[in-house]
């Protein structure tokens, strides 16, 4: 079945520092890819998402770029602030010929923390 | 501008107990999930919805159950609460047709003692 795999956390970082976090995913077929954040003792909210290979993802400064040769959707920011401190997770939703539903499979999530 | 409302936010319940969590969402979505968050195992779907009267089971459906009764609102009942349920459960909407992004709720976190 589908999976995704996010690099392990937690990861910490100074403010202005360069992040990259990684995931990676098996699936068949096309799936679409996300980015969710969540804020402390708040829901996921969708950062960014690629729904084609070599599709672009960015919102807020983060880019994804969906690799099918990699099947890989990394996450990046040139700075991260103090305000970037969540949990962030990876997810796919499988298309499977139209029967998908849209349903999310998530990687476990990693921590970041930055620091001023 | 409600989205996904989840009630109850907190709830603490003895092993056997029954409850019912409720999800709310006004924005005329077809789609409705529920998942459970557990530390190092990100979420995973419970049960799902596809419209209004429907219920498909997700990948840890056992000792739950739902409803969808009408299209606003997506009931995730615990029939008799164990600890191994004790975790934060999210609701989830999306419009459907497609690989739409979902939309969440805030969460409910669930103890079993």
């Amino acid at each position: 079945g589908d999976s995704v795999t996010q690099m392990e956390g937690p990861v910490t970082l100074s403010e202005e520092a360069f992040l990259t976090i990684n995931c990676t995913y098996t699936a068949t077929g096309y799936p679409s890819l996300f980015w969710y954040v969540q804020y402390p003792g708040e829901g996921l909210q969708l950062l960014l998402k690629a729904t084609k290979a070599d599709d672009k993802g960015s919102n807020k400064g983060f880019e994804a770029t969906y690799r099918k040769e990699t099947t890989s959707f990394h996450l990046e920011k040139g700075s991260v602030q103090v305000s970037d401190s969540a949990v962030y997770f990876c997810a796919l939703s499988g298309w499977a010929g139209g029967t998908s539903y849209g349903k999310l499979t998530f990687g476990q999530g990693t921590i970041l923390t930055v620091h001023p | 501008n409600a989205g996904v409302t989840q009630t109850p936010k907190f709830r603490v319940l003895k092993t056997g107990q029954s409850m019912t969590l409720l999800c709310a969402q006004d924005m005329n979505h077809e789609y409705m999930y529920w998942y459970r968050q557990d530390p190092g195992m990100g979420l995973r779907l419970i049960h799902y919805s596809v419209g209004e009267g429907t219920t498909a089971k997700g990948e840890v459906p056992d000792g739950y159950n739902v409803s969808r009764l009408k299209k606003q609102n997506f009931l995730l009942g615990l029939e008799s609460a164990a600890p191994s349920q004790t975790s934060v459960y999210f609701c989830a909407s999306s419009p459907g047709k497609g690989n739409q992004p979902q939309h969440f709720g805030d969460g409910t976190r669930l103890s079993i003692l």
